[in-house]
């Protein structure tokens, strides 16, 4: 069963730190990883995605990856209330099918 | 703005109802998926067509009929629903070789 874990929430963090959410998974194979961001009542919107162990940047966010450690982290930078939303990790391996894992629900407090 | 389409936003229907949630998209994906997601929960892998052809059934109820008209539309058909399958019903596509999953909206549902 391929499963994926991440931390557990609800996190709070107060505006303008760093929020930092993270995944592991426990399938080897696993080739393409992506952190996506759901509001509620609103369908997951993709944010960030790596394939290749390091980190990638794209403005606020950065997503690191270490496969051999099969764990993959988001971080948020200059954490926004507007970034308060449920973040899914989601983890694809050779095929269609995607893994979510079960979400973190992030609070920037204002 | 979404480039995956669904229809209707929000629908009502009670146990003994037939109806189809619709889904386009024009990104020249060729996967295309349907989840289901209730609250405070992850997106629940259902059914997921490559190629126009049906590749994962996750033994959904035979009370959903997921169709594929073409490499562009998708349609879930249901029929004697519960309420237990009151959810929100989203469907994605993919393009195989990036592998980005980009959702549509949803389709809010509730089964009376």
């Amino acid at each position: 069963q391929k499963e994926v874990e991440q931390n557990s929430g609800p996190l709070s963090v107060p505006e303008g730190a760093i929020a930092s959410l993270n995944c592991t998974y426990s399938d080897r194979g696993s080739q393409s990883f992506f952190w996506y961001r759901q509001y509620s009542g609103k369908s997951p919107e993709l944010i960030m995605f790596i394939y290749s162990n390091g980190d990638k940047e794209d403005g606020r966010f950065t997503a690191q990856l270490n496969k051999a450690s099969q764990y993959v982290s988001l971080l948020i930078r200059d954490s926004q209330p507007s970034d308060s939303a449920t973040y899914l990790c989601a983890v694809k391996g050779y095929g269609q099918n995607f893994v979510f894992g079960p979400g973190t629900r992030l609070s920037v407090l204002p | 703005d979404t480039e995956v389409t669904q229809t209707p936003k929000h629908l009502v229907m009670g146990m003994t109802n037939k109806k189809s949630l619709k889904c386009e998209q024009h990104m020249g994906h060729r996967a295309m998926y349907w989840y289901k997601q209730k609250a405070k929960k992850p997106p629940e892998l259902m059914f997921v067509y490559s190629y126009e052809k049906l590749s994962i059934n996750e033994s959904v109820p035979s009370r959903f009929s997921p169709e594929c008209p073409n490499s562009s539309l998708l349609n879930l058909h249901l029929h004697a629903l519960q309420p237990e399958d009151s959810a929100l019903y989203l469907c994605a596509s993919s393009n195989r070789t990036l592998g980005e999953l980009f959702f549509g909206e949803g389709s809010r549902l509730t089964v009376l």
